[in-house]
């Protein structure tokens, strides 16, 4: 039990298709993150949101959409994917930049 | 541009043998840098972590080691098992200062 929930664990959607991923942490962090994980590729930061606030958006584009309506959750709304957004999507959360980041167990995610 | 790196990509270790697992980082800025351990199927989680203001940290088992003057950071493991089998990240805070970055990993394997 990390701390940090994420579901589905595994997802798998069609290019026209529209889905969520769901992260929840119980840590009582003020910080909450997103990365991809794909193979043979360092984890990828793709959002940071800091007391609610998207404070980061490290370039990704536009058919993924985060929503962090409260402190505790975080999601990752996702639409007309291409088969190369196929990874290991990791939520994480932190009480601040210097401290470390805890992490949850992933939706392994493939576009079909 | 940013970026951390390890020096090998895979480490093969006895069991009872000390492990040495190298990271060089680019971002000369960054007050602070953390290991992670990554097990299949699971999210990374925390080792340890040291800040810039010291070059040494201990903890159960493992020393984390930093060199600013080469951005050269290691994680030693003593007395390997076959539990320590994973793959191995160093991360160091990016540009922005808002969140951590990723090496690409080692991966270690343990025979016993």
């Amino acid at each position: 039990e990390t701390g940090v929930t994420q579901t589905p664990r595994h997802l798998v959607m069609g290019m026209t298709n529209k889905k969520s991923l769901k992260c929840e942490q119980h840590l009582g962090h003020n910080a909450m993150y997103w990365y991809k994980q794909s193979a043979k590729k360092p984890l990828e930061l793709m959002f940071v949101y800091s007391l609610e606030e998207r404070v980061e958006n490290n370039s990704v584009p536009s058919r993924f959409s985060p929503e962090c309506p409260n402190s505790s959750h975080l999601f990752l709304h996702l639409h007309t994917l291409q088969p190369e957004d196929s990874a290991l999507y990791l939520c994480a959360s932190s009480q601040g930049p210097n401290s470390p980041l805890h992490f949850g167990n992933g939706t392994r995610l493939t576009v079909t | 541009g940013e970026s951390v790196g390890l020096h090998l990509p895979t480490l093969s270790v006895q069991e009872g043998d000390n492990s040495i697992i190298n990271c060089a980082y680019s971002n000369s800025a960054s007050d602070y840098f953390i290991w992670y351990k990554q097990e299949s199927g699971k999210g990374p989680q925390f080792i340890i972590d040291i800040r810039s203001n010291m070059d040494k940290r201990q903890g159960q088992r493992v020393t984390v080691l930093l060199n600013k003057t080469v951005k050269h950071l290691s994680l030693q493991i003593a007395a390997t098992q076959p539990g320590d089998s994973a793959v191995y990240f160093c991360a160091e805070k990016d540009q922005a200062g808002t969140a951590l970055i990723f090496g690409k990993g080692t991966t270690l394997s343990v025979s016993s």
